[in-house]
């Protein structure tokens, strides 16, 4: 799993099984949270996302779970590839201050997913 | 492709250079971003502009000014940077700066300060 502030964990997979990736965030008061890929040499790319009314998402191949009372995240990829090999990391998106309009995103440092053929 | 441009790609320049990094979005958003990316920690957001507007600027050095001249285009120009300031400088957009807003990235700038 991934905290902010630690090292970057790192996950290894045998292709075609299923990888769950996990998060911790911080805010209790985060109502967004979107998982990233990132490859090497690119930039981050959206994958899915969830609102904090829902505890479950499907997308292609991948599933997010939200755990709002313990601030958990994961993200399971079914059937890996190759191709999913990357640094995935979570973001939550949290209110600046109090009854404010102006939201940010803050990211954890991310899982190092390594799928072996 | 996520809409995202960035150029540079790679840029090497030495402590008493001046340069710029360009972003440009063709999604249709109204909010973009600078964010720095470096190695085991986690992105850092400096800078937020909504509607041409700087919105948030997250306590980084004036040897970073950033440029937001229309909601399509975002520059960063650099001056007097140190070895430090090296990192992967990314670009994001957004529709705007609310609370289910995804952004999204470009390819990013690997900057090296010598």
């Amino acid at each position: 799993g991934e905290s902010v502030g630690l090292h970057l964990p790192t996950l290894s997979v045998q292709e075609g099984d299923n990888s769950i990736i996990n998060c911790a965030y911080s805010n209790s008061a985060s109502d967004y949270f979107i998982w990233y890929k990132q490859e090497s040499g690119k930039g981050p790319q959206f994958i899915i996302d969830i609102r904090s009314n829902m505890d479950k998402r499907q997308g292609q191949r991948v599933t997010v779970l939200l755990n709002k009372t313990v601030k958990h995240l994961s993200l399971q990829i079914a059937a890996t590839q190759p191709g999913d090999s990357a640094v995935y990391f979570c973001a939550e998106n949290s209110a600046e201050n109090s009854g404010g309009s102006n939201y940010k995103l803050t990211f954890g440092k991310g899982t190092l997913l390594t799928v072996n053929p | 492709e996520t809409g995202v441009t960035q150029t540079p790609r790679h840029l090497v320049m030495g402590m008493t250079n001046k340069k710029s990094l360009k972003c440009e979005q063709h999604l249709g958003h109204n909010a973009m971003y600078w964010y720095k990316q470096s190695a085991k920690k986690p992105l850092e957001l400096m800078f937020v502009y909504n509607f041409k507007e700087q919105t948030e600027n997250n306590s980084v050095p004036s040897r970073f000014s950033p440029e937001c001249p229309n909601s399509s285009h975002l520059f960063l120009h650099l001056h007097t940077l140190q070895p430090e300031d090296s990192a992967l400088y990314l670009c994001a957009s957004g529709a705007g700066h609310k609370s289910t807003d995804t952004q999204y990235f470009g390819p990013g700038t690997r900057l090296t300060v010598l």
